[in-house]
């Protein structure tokens, strides 16, 4: 069965700063990853996806996060974090059959002033 | 465009009482889903339809019920409310009845038993 841990659940940084948000993921095939993102008393959104085309994957509001199959990562950057960007972000895989998305745990961004 | 709605917003429940969440979707999306959201364990899927007339059931679908009478509705019934169900329960539409990717969601309905 595929499974995501996210590292972290919390991070805070400051305005203006990178974004880092770990994600390990556990497949027995090449999975296809996601990063979905809610905000406060919202539904989800999707921010980005990997489906075994580039490695390296853009998502909106600058996101992008990179697969990385030696070390079973998919993290979540964003170069210069907004207040706009607080939120709980939520790294999630597509089961075997398809038809089913496996959420992690979620990690919760804050950004200071 | 309405997209997912969900109604109520907030639901108190007493120990045993049944109620229906309600799921409707404009967007002609034959796929669709229930999900509740717990602090601590992100998404877990209770059930899902791949199109009118066909249900599954995800990772925690013990105590509810679904149907898919429409492409439109997908209803999630509590038959004996419990304490344990007290949680955030979100439905979710996709475009894509294979492959599923892009989840559009609904606001939640924040759901309390007492």
């Amino acid at each position: 069965a595929q499974s995501v841990t996210q590292l972290d659940s919390h991070v805070s940084v400051s305005e203006g700063t990178p974004v880092l948000l770990r994600c390990n993921y556990s497949s027995s095939y090449s999975p296809s990853l996601f990063w979905y993102v809610q905000h406060p008393n919202k539904g989800l959104q999707l921010l980005l996806k990997y489906t075994s085309a580039a490695t390296l994957v853009k998502g909106i509001n600058g996101f992008e996060a990179e697969f990385k199959k030696s070390e079973t990562s998919f993290h979540l950057t964003k170069p210069s974090a907004h207040m706009s960007d607080a939120a709980e972000y939520f790294c999630v895989v597509r089961g075997t059959g398809r038809r089913a998305l496996t959420f992690g745990s979620g990690t919760r961004l804050q950004v200071q002033p | 465009n309405a997209g997912v709605t969900q109604t109520p917003k907030f639901q108190v429940l007493k120990t045993g009482q049944s109620m229906t969440l309600q799921c409707a979707q404009d967007m002609n999306h034959e796929y669709m889903s229930w999900y509740r959201q717990d602090p601590g364990m992100g998404l877990r899927l209770i059930h899902y339809s791949v199109g009118a007339g066909i249900t599954d059931q995800g990772e925690v679908p013990n105590g509810y019920n679904v149907s898919r009478s429409t492409t439109e509705d997908f209803p999630l019934r509590l038959l004996s409310a419990a304490p344990s169900q007290t949680s955030v329960y979100f439905c979710a539409s996709s475009p894509n009845r294979e492959g599923v990717e892009k989840l559009f969601f609904g606001s939640g309905t924040q759901l309390s038993v007492l």
